[in-house]
């Protein structure tokens, strides 16, 4: 089935430990993209790819790092959780980029709770 | 800095006829985008607006005026599974898409 997968679906972490959300696409689009959704906030993007082998940091990429070896996968690492990272964290591919009207497509989420 | 607003949220009744506004501040624009968000669900696509003018999708139509910086969504026939919350995105002068915070869209038989 074409789509966007993410996992794990959720996850309770202690602070401090290090976490990697990963995020699979099979739809061979360019871009991707990892948002965070905090209630009453609007999405934010943490990191993007416009394709394999880049990346760039979006509004909020502090405390996150990623990487794009190759075009389908774009895990996401926090390095050492704390709690202001416990929120639900989308990734979405786009097989143009946003500026041409390129739909985004979103896998299911990681709600992540940091403790 | 960058700011959109949209209201918190509405109610409307089956059947009827809603419309959710959407205005904006940004750095530049490069389109403007509509999602609908199911509680605990993704986001999903419903419309593009780039230039003035309504664009008509089945029950949605989307409306942008750049000049005012001004969008909206009209959601026509009302039915229980539009029970949602819709996002308004802007695609600002780096084509990066900055949201809103979103619409909760409550319908009431």
């Amino acid at each position: 089935i074409a789509g966007i997968t993410q996992a794990p679906t959720s996850q309770i972490l202690a602070a401090g430990r290090r976490m990697t959300l990963r995020c699979t696409q099979d739809m061979r689009h360019n871009a991707m993209y990892w948002y965070r959704q905090d209630l009453g906030l609007g999405l934010r993007l943490i990191h993007y790819s416009n394709t394999a082998g880049t990346t760039g940091k979006g509004e909020v990429p502090d405390g996150y790092s990623v990487s794009r070896a190759n075009t389908d996968d774009f895990p996401l690492t926090l390095a050492s959780a704390v709690p202001s990272q416990t929120s639900v964290y989308f990734c979405a591919s786009s097989d143009s980029p946003s500026g041409e009207g390129g739909e985004q497509f979103f896998g299911p989420g990681t709600r992540l709770t940091v403790l | 800095g960058q700011n959109i607003d949209q209201p918190t949220e509405m109610t409307a009744t089956e059947g009827a006829i809603v419309q959710i506004n959407c205005t904006y501040q940004t750095s530049g624009f490069n389109g403007l985008f509509w999602y609908q968000q199911h509680a605990g669900e993704a986001p999903t696509f419903l419309s593009y607006n780039v230039l003035d003018g309504l664009e008509e999708k089945g029950r949605f139509s989307s409306f942008l005026s750049r000049s005012k910086g001004y969008s909206y969504l009209l959601l026509k026939e009302l039915q229980m599974k539009d029970s949602a919350s819709y996002l308004c995105a802007v695609v600002d002068s780096n084509y990066q898409l900055i949201w809103g915070a979103g619409t909760k869209l409550i319908i009431k038989p």
